[in-house]
């Protein structure tokens, strides 16, 4: 069936430095992607959305890329602050819009 | 964006009982859906709530479990039935917007 992984369960990082959060994705068909952030007690916030005719983009102090040859997708977070902290799950889109396929979540935490 | 509030936040059941989640969305939307997120795991989607029919439930979940509601294009109810304490879990409302996909802020249910 349809997976979406990440590679790394939990990232810390020092405030200031840039963050790196990667996905793999399954589905080759899948042409829409989105980035959540989801804090604790909340629910899932949306970051930044990708769709397949692209490869880059950014958004504020975020940038998602999209890698199809692969089936990856990274989220970069650019001088990371305290207020990052928190699980950011990627979320697989396929080609039925509105029914996302998440992956297992990054745990980033952000030292002052 | 779309502004989804849920009732009740949180709850503690008794095993056995049903206990009926409420999603109200400040617009009219076209897509509903419902996902569950066990203890300190990723998102999984229950069901697409349809308006004026039955939902549909994806592999695993039953609409005996988990009847669910859409008499509008802007409110839905999930109801857990029969709870066990594996029911415990967050369960949260996601809507289609005119962009992109979001979310409530989750029902907390504790099933002891």
């Amino acid at each position: 069936g349809e997976s979406v992984g990440l590679h790394l369960p939990t990232l810390s990082v020092q405030e200031g430095d840039n963050s790196i959060i990667n996905c793999a994705y399954s589905n080759s068909a899948s042409d829409y992607f989105i980035w959540y952030k989801q804090e604790s007690g909340k629910g899932p916030q949306f970051i930044i959305d990708i769709r397949s005719n692209m490869d880059k983009r950014q958004g504020q102090r975020v940038t998602v890329l999209l890698n199809k040859t692969v089936k990856h997708l990274s989220l970069q977070i650019a001088a990371t602050q305290p207020g990052d902290s928190a699980v950011y799950f990627c979320a697989d889109g396929g080609t039925s819009y509105g029914k996302l396929t998440f992956g297992q979540g990054t745990i980033l935490t952000v030292h002052p | 964006s779309a502004v989804i509030s849920q009732k009740p936040s949180r709850d503690i059941c008794q095993r056995g009982t049903s206990l009926t989640i409420q999603c109200q969305v400040d617009s009219q939307v076209t897509m509903m859906f419902w996902y569950r997120q066990q203890p300190g795991q990723s998102l999984t989607l229950i069901a697409t709530a349809n308006q004026g029919s039955e939902a549909t439930y994806e592999s695993g979940f039953v609409i005996d479990k988990f009847p669910i509601s859409r008499p509008n294009l802007t409110f839905s109810t999930l109801t857990v039935s029969n709870m066990s304490p594996e029911d415990s879990s967050i369960y949260l409302c996601s809507v289609k917007g005119t962009d992109t996909q979001y979310f409530g802020p989750g029902t907390r249910l504790t099933v002891l």
